[in-house]
Formats: structure tokens, C-alpha cells, sequence
């Protein structure tokens, strides 16, 4: 079982639709959460970090974690075609050091 | 956020050449990272560093080396390039600061391809 397991997609919607994208991880003890997007042949990018369970709330995005689950989701509200990219869910495990393990990514694609 | 930098951006190199991959950030960041990651796959890390003089390798075997001489300077050298060394190369930091430790910030990436 991979630490950190993404649907790769892709995920096509509709200009003006919510894209929901979803993630597991598997250390329970995991503490940081972060949703990075990854154009292609660029580097990721940071969008969301979150920590506590619950809704996390920032412009167009929404991320969703829940601990007791090992989940953890990103919405993006109405999607755009300039956010059709890679999204790569990295989770920072129980380690005593600050390394991120990364899923393998979720491509979004929105068409106009 | 952070000002990470990467040179070269795009290299192609013929096999058997010594490369150096610089990685350089201003924000005085402890905490620094090499990652590989080949198009359309997940990224890996090959090596990561505490702060000056210290280097550890990451989760993925790599032939390359690290220094961390200064804090700002964080450099990969492969000794002899391969065909199989193709790939991105992606250099992040982390600032550390309370309530934000994990988060990493990652520079433009160096593509390199050896023939």
C-alpha cells in the first residue's frame, strides 16, 4: 500500500463546476497536509496547507481533512480551464522530521 | 514564500560528464531538499539537509552527492552522467517557523537529458 494514494485521473468537468479531488494516506500519526498543483513541465505549486480536521476555506478552494478517515480532499469551485493541471496531495508523516511524502497526482482537466 | 532558484533550467549532456545542479534560496532557510521526478510520475526524494554540514540521502537511491556548505546553497553533482540520470531535478526549502514547519517550497526545476 502506497503512504500517500491519489486517483490519477483524469478528472474532467465543466467550466463553473466543482472539481472534487481525494486522497488516503496511511500513517495515522500524520500531523501536515498539503495540496500542491503541478503544470506540466513546471514545478508544483503551493495551494492549501491544513492541519486540523474540518473545512479549510481560501478563494475558489476548499480543503477537507478528516484524521479519524485518513482523508483528505480538495474542491476547487468554479473551475476554470487555467486550473487544469496535476494535483499532488503530499502529507508529512510522523517522523520527528519535516519531509513531505507525495501521491503520484490527480489530473483535472476543465473544458470550456 | 520562498526564492528558490535553479540553474541551469534545461541541460543536455553527453555520458560520462560531471554535472553540478545549483540550488540556491535568500530566505535563510534551514531545511532544503532534492527531489526527482520523471514526466507524469510522482516525485522522489534523493536527498534533503537539516542545515549547513549536515546531508542525508532520501527515500530513492540516487548516485548523486549534496553539499550544504552555506545555508543558502544547497548543490547536486552527479560524477559521471548516465542516460538513466534523465529527469527533473526539483530543489524545495522549508522555513521552518512555528505552525508552518512541514511546508515546502519549491524552486523552477533543471531538466536534464544525457544522450
Amino acid at each position: 500500500q502506497k503512504e500517500v494514494e491519489q486517483n490519477s485521473g483524469p478528472l474532467s468537468v465543466p467550466e463553473g463546476a466543482i472539481a472534487s479531488l481525494n486522497c488516503t494516506y496511511s500513517d495515522r500519526g500524520s500531523q501536515s497536509f498539503f495540496w500542491y498543483r503541478q503544470y506540466s513541465g513546471k514545478s508544483p505549486e503551493l495551494i492549501m496547507s491544513i492541519y486540523s480536521n474540518g473545512d479549510k476555506e481560501d478563494g475558489r478552494f476548499t480543503a477537507q481533512l478528516n484524521k479519524a478517515s485518513q482523508y483528505v480532499s480538495l474542491l476547487i469551485r468554479d473551475s476554470q480551464p487555467s486550473d487544469s493541471a496535476t494535483y499532488l496531495c503530499a502529507v508529512s508523516p510522523n517522523t520527528g522530521f519535516q519531509k513531505l511524502v507525495f501521491g503520484t497526482g490527480t489530473r483535472l482537466l476543465v473544458s470550456p | 514564500e520562498a526564492d528558490i532558484y535553479q540553474t541551469p533550467r534545461y541541460l543536455v549532456i553527453g555520458t560520462g560528464k560531471k554535472i553540478t545542479l545549483e540550488c540556491s534560496q535568500t530566505m535563510g532557510h534551514d531545511k532544503m531538499y532534492w527531489y526527482q521526478q520523471d514526466p507524469g510520475m510522482e516525485l522522489h526524494l534523493i536527498h534533503y539537509s537539516y542545515g549547513v554540514n549536515s546531508t542525508e540521502k532520501g527515500d530513492l537511491s540516487s548516485e548523486s552527492t549534496v553539499s550544504r556548505i552555506r545555508t543558502e546553497h544547497f548543490p547536486l553533482t552527479l560524477e559521471s552522467a548516465r542516460p538513466s540520470h534523465t529527469s527533473q531535478y526539483l530543489c524545495a526549502s522549508n522555513p521552518g517557523t512555528s505552525g508552518n514547519t512541514d511546508t515546502q517550497y519549491f524552486g523552477p526545476g533543471t531538466r536534464l537529458t544525457v544522450l
